[in-house]
């Protein structure tokens, strides 16, 4: 499968532990987006890469969240010290540079579910 | 915060009968697009319509797009009971960079058997 990958799919855990999720974009694609999606709304951005240098962060990224792309490839968003507020489902997303294979196109993964209880 | 807002927030039809969303927001865009998303899973793009587009089809799919008045449609013909999903509209911040999406709330599309 070449699409983005995601993992875990889904992750329960305490308030106040930390938790990681990681990404795969496709292979080719050098932008690198997280969103957060709770239930009822739509996505919502939380940063963005371009090969490893992030380039823009959200203000719903507080400084308990964090993400690298450490060698332009894979990402990892983690989030220390849970709260149940951070209960959401955390989508991945890639797309081409921009130029002529940029149509503007996001392609998510299947999404990290997270459960703070 | 979320630019986009769909009309209406839920809509049950009938397998075979036409389904209409629509779509609001607020800023000058360089193009709008949709995705669908299944119960639980990522979302897939269905169509990318760009601001000197007024309209653009794409199999049982029809998107307008009303600049002057900041708004959207999709459309979806014969409807099938797969097409049960929520849609959502997204659009880019109008700048010289569309890299980063604002998504709506989206509808929820139920089809009947």
């Amino acid at each position: 499968d070449t699409g983005v990958s995601q993992d875990p799919r889904h992750k329960i855990t305490k308030r106040g532990q930390n938790v990681t999720f990681r990404c795969d974009p496709i292979s080719e694609h050098n932008r690198l987006y997280w969103y957060r999606q709770t239930l009822g709304q739509g996505p919502e951005f939380l940063t963005y890469f371009q090969n490893e240098a992030q380039l823009e962060k959200s203000r719903l990224l507080s400084d308990r969240f964090s993400a690298e792309r450490p060698k332009g490839s894979f990402s990892t968003l983690e989030i220390q010290r849970t709260e149940q507020g951070d209960s959401a489902m955390y989508l991945c997303a890639s797309s081409p540079s921009l130029g002529g294979a940029d149509t503007g196109e996001l392609f998510f993964g299947e999404g990290s579910r997270l459960t703070v209880l | 915060s979320q630019q986009g807002e769909e009309d209406p927030q839920a809509l049950s039809i009938q397998e075979g009968e036409n389904a209409t969303m629509n779509c609001s927001y607020k800023t000058s865009i360089n193009n709008l697009q949709w995705y669908r998303q299944n119960s639980g899973r990522g979302l897939v793009h269905l169509i990318l319509i760009r601001s000197n587009e007024r309209e653009k089809h794409s199999g049982r799919l029809r998107v307008t797009l009303d600049t002057s008045k900041k708004s959207s449609s999709l459309l979806i013909t014969a409807s099938r009971a797969a097409d049960t999903a929520s849609y959502f509209c997204a659009t880019d911040n109008g700048g010289g960079s569309n890299y980063k999406l604002t998504f709506g709330k989206g509808t929820l599309l139920t089809v009947n058997p």
